[in-house]
């Protein structure tokens, strides 16, 4: 089966960074993921890794470690709107058939 | 124009009556999901279709059956609707490039079951 494990709340204060990781469990891996959610939102993409080494997207950086079954997040000048959940996932293909499997989410407060 | 739209957006409606969530995407992607979203904002795959095709059907209870008329639509439909279905639904759609794995959520359903 797929798992996905990663912290369940986080907080930090503005202007600061934060990592958020994830380890993984899965079977046909294509990726990882990241999306962020507000509070009454929809889940929106932030990153995506499907080779090892650190991708980076304004102040969001990503990194995978396939052979750890390992990735974060990296969020730099935290700002308040950053205030979210995130969730990494994982692209998995399984019986001819792609499956986006999401962790239980990380639950991030800035703080002024 | 809205990539991946559901309606309604709210849902609220009394146990054992029978209700359907919609869904419709516009930017021709292949593969589209509904997502069931709990309190404690767990999101688990309940469904996924490729090309109007069911492809993954996860434990879910047979009260539950995906609807894909075409390419472009996954309807969910809801029988006998009890109160640990209330949740936020959400659809999405991805392509299914390899090598992209974004996928699109509409912006959810929030069902309550009373």
């Amino acid at each position: 089966g797929q798992s996905l494990e990663q912290p369940s709340e986080v907080t930090a204060v503005e202007g600061a960074i934060v990592q958020i990781n994830c380890t993984y469990q899965t079977s046909g891996f294509y990726g990882l993921s990241w999306y962020q959610q507000h509070d009454g939102g929809a889940p929106t993409f932030l990153s995506y890794n499907a080779l090892d080494g650190l991708e980076e997207t304004g102040r969001f950086s990503s990194f995978l470690s396939r052979s750890d079954s390992y990735g974060y997040l990296l969020l730099q000048e935290l700002q308040m709107k950053d205030s979210a959940s995130y969730f990494c996932a994982v692209r998995d293909y399984m019986d001819s058939s792609y499956k986006l499997i999401f962790g239980s989410g990380t639950r991030l407060l800035v703080r002024p | 124009d809205t990539a991946v739209s559901q309606t309604p957006k709210y849902l609220v409606t009394q146990m054992g009556n029978d209700k359907s969530i919609k869904c419709e995407q516009n930017l021709g992607h292949d593969t589209m999901y509904w997502y069931k979203q709990d309190s404690k904002k767990f999101l688990k795959i309940m469904f996924s279709y490729n090309n109007k095709e069911l492809i993954i059907n996860e434990t879910v209870p047979n009260r539950f059956s995906p609807k894909s008329p075409d390419k472009a639509h996954l309807n969910l439909h809801i029988n006998s609707l009890e109160l640990g279905d209330s949740a936020v639904y959400f659809c999405a759609s991805s392509p299914i490039r390899r090598m992209n794995t974004e996928a699109f959520f509409g912006q959810g359903t929030r069902l309550t079951v009373v």
